[in-house]
This record gives C-alpha cells, structure tokens and sequence, in this order.
C-alpha cells in the first residue's frame, strides 16, 4: 500500500489550454473524492466517485470541469478553457467506507498555475 | 453543509509550551479527523475521532459529539510542529464529503 498518489505534482499552464490531473487512491478503496484549496482556505468538495460511479458533484464543478473513473480504480480530473481563477491546489483522497469506517487519507496534491 | 470553525486562526508558540486547538462544527457528524498540512501542502492523517479520547505520542484529540466540538492538544511542542492544523467533519446524514475549517496556522520558535 503506497497511499493515494496524484501526478503531476505541479502544472504550470496558460490560460485557455486544458489540463488533465491523475490519482491513484488506495488499491482497497471504494470511493474517490476531488477537493479544491485555494490560498488561506480550508480544501472545498468538488466531486466524488463509489467506484466507477460518480455520485456527487459540487456546484463549483463548473462545466469546465469533468471527472472520471472509468474502471473504479484511477480518476482523472480535467479542466477545459483554463481560467486565472482555477489556480489552486488539486486533491485527492480515498476511502474505504466499510465497516463503519470513513476515515479519509488524501494525495499530496496537484498545485496549478494558471498565467 | 455545515459550519466548522476552528479557532485559534494563529498560534505562535515557544518551543517545548503546550497548545489546545478548537474544532465547532454546527450539526451530527459520522466522521471528525484532524490533519496537519505540511509546507509542501499535503494532508499527513492526525486522529479519525468521531467520538472520545485517542492519543499518539505528544498528540491526543478528544471530540465531544454531544456538544458538536473537537480539541487537538499538543504537548512539548516542536519547530517541526509548524504548519497548518485542520479539522474536517462528514455530516451524518446527507453529502458524503468533508468539510473543512479554516485551519490554526502554528508557528513554533525555537
């Protein structure tokens, strides 16, 4: 078990191109959730998956954003037209949900800058 | 959703002093963890303690459902201590998700 890996690390884009950011949660872990950390704040919910189903979207998932898990095991999170505002920090975190469990462990993030 | 604030919002300490930090949150949980977020921004996992007393080493967290608060005390604090403390609380009926404080920023001194 090597935890909840993200990549890349950091991504540096100009405005108006897409990105697309990958985690990988830990292996036994049923669900997959998105956050979103802006400078000064607590990390905010974007999105979240129970295996390949995506159950719940944030009102700030614009429709820029989408987010995948096609076979329940990684995600990919993209953001077309890319805005100075979607600078912040990307991250993931998984839970197992069982046996009353839900304690969640996250990645260690994808930080972007939009310029 | 529901309101978590954490208070204080900084804290500067001498090394080796001891500190409480204070978790409110507004409705019934299922899930309270503590985080301490390191310079580089990752979450490293403190206590899941929806209820009770747990402790790990200088670290130990009590959270009071009953009441709606949590308290993360640490002790003969450290400079590697520093960083940002997190609450984050899973509301016990409805969102699935965490909701987050908005953090005690810690500084230890040597």
């Amino acid at each position: 078990d090597t935890g909840v890996s993200q990549d890349p690390r950091h991504k540096i884009t100009k405005r108006g191109q897409n990105v697309t950011f990958r985690c990988d949660p830990i292996s036994e872990h049923n669900r997959l959730y998105w956050y979103r950390q802006t400078l000064g704040q607590g990390p905010e919910f974007l999105t979240y998956f129970q295996n390949e189903a995506q159950l719940e979207k944030s009102r700030l998932l614009s429709d820029r954003f989408s987010a995948e898990r096609p076979k329940g095991s990684f995600s990919t999170l993209e953001i077309q037209r890319t805005e100075q505002g979607d600078s912040a920090m990307y991250l993931c975190a998984s839970t197992s949900h069982l046996l009353g469990n839900t304690e969640a462990f996250f990645g260690q993030g994808t930080r972007l800058t939009v310029v | 959703g529901i309101q978590v604030e954490q208070s204080p919002p900084d804290l500067i300490l001498q090394e080796g002093a001891n500190s409480t930090l204070r978790c409110n949150f507004s409705d019934s949980v299922n899930n309270l963890q503590w985080f301490h977020q390191n310079p580089w921004g990752q979450l490293i996992n403190l206590f899941y303690i929806p209820s009770g007393t747990k402790q790990n080493g200088r670290l130990s967290a009590t959270t009071v459902a009953t009441e709606r608060y949590s308290l993360l005390y640490i002790s003969s604090s450290q400079t590697t201590d520093s960083g940002v403390y997190f609450c984050a609380v899973e509301k016990q009926t409805g969102a699935n998700n965490l909701f987050f404080g908005t953090g005690t920023r810690l500084t230890v001194i040597p």
